[in-house]
């Protein structure tokens, strides 16, 4: 079964700073992988999503990950964080097959001022 | 923005009492999910539907059940609250391209049980 991995339940920036998320992901076939953004009180929104096309994928407000599959990871970069940046972050990955996306266990980004 | 609904936002309710907690969606999708969210963030999956008349029970194992009798419908029941059902429950729609599916969430149901 695939898996992902996000390393550091809580990452902690200052405003301006760049911000760098982790996901590694365990997979036996091409994955898809994908990045979603929850605001507090809300729930979770599509930021990006490798489907095997261009490995620097772009999404909203900014942020971009890279898919490396050397290093099996697909990491979540934003070159100057902002306050509005502040939420819990999922890495995730679609299993081969008609099944439900696999979510990591999340990663919260706190933006200092 | 994905037009997806979740009803009621805030739930506190005293143990033994039945509940439904309603999710509907008007994007005709037919794939939707029932997550069950810790405090500590964590998703667990708990249900999901690939059309009407079809139910999977997810990852983690969950006293609720749930219907899909419309497709834009899928409401989740829990027949006798207890204490350690109090968690956030998010349901979501996939828009059903495959492995490339993006899944659409509402904002979830805070569910408090005395």
């Amino acid at each position: 079964a695939q898996s992902v991995t996000q390393l550091g339940s809580h990452v902690s920036v200052s405003e301006g700073a760049l911000v760098l998320l982790r996901c590694n992901y365990s997979s036996s076939v091409p994955p898809y992988l994908f990045w979603y953004v929850q605001y507090p009180n809300q729930g979770l929104q599509l930021l990006l999503k490798y489907t095997s096309a261009a490995t620097l994928v772009k999404g909203i407000n900014g942020f971009e990950a890279e898919f490396k599959k050397s290093e099996t990871s697909f990491h979540l970069t934003k070159p100057s964080a902002h306050m509005s940046d502040a939420a819990e972050y999922f890495c995730a990955v679609s299993e081969p097959g008609n099944t439900p996306l696999v979510f990591g266990k999340g990663t919260r980004l706190s933006v200092i001022a | 923005e994905a037009d997806i609904y979740q009803t009621p936002r805030y739930l506190v309710i005293g143990t033994g009492k039945k509940i439904t907690l309603e999710c509907s969606q008007t994007m005709g999708h037919d794939k939707m999910y029932w997550y069950q969210q810790d405090p500590g963030m964590e998703l667990h999956l708990i249900h999901y539907s690939y059309g009407v008349n079809s139910t999977e029970k997810g990852d983690l194992s969950s006293e609720s059940t749930v219907s899909r009798i419309r497709t834009e419908h899928f409401p989740l029941t829990l027949e006798s609250a207890r204490p350690s059902h109090t968690s956030q429950y998010l349901c979501a729609s996939s828009d059903g391209l495959g492995r490339t599916d993006t899944q659409y969430f509402g904002p979830g149901t805070r569910l408090t049980v005395l």
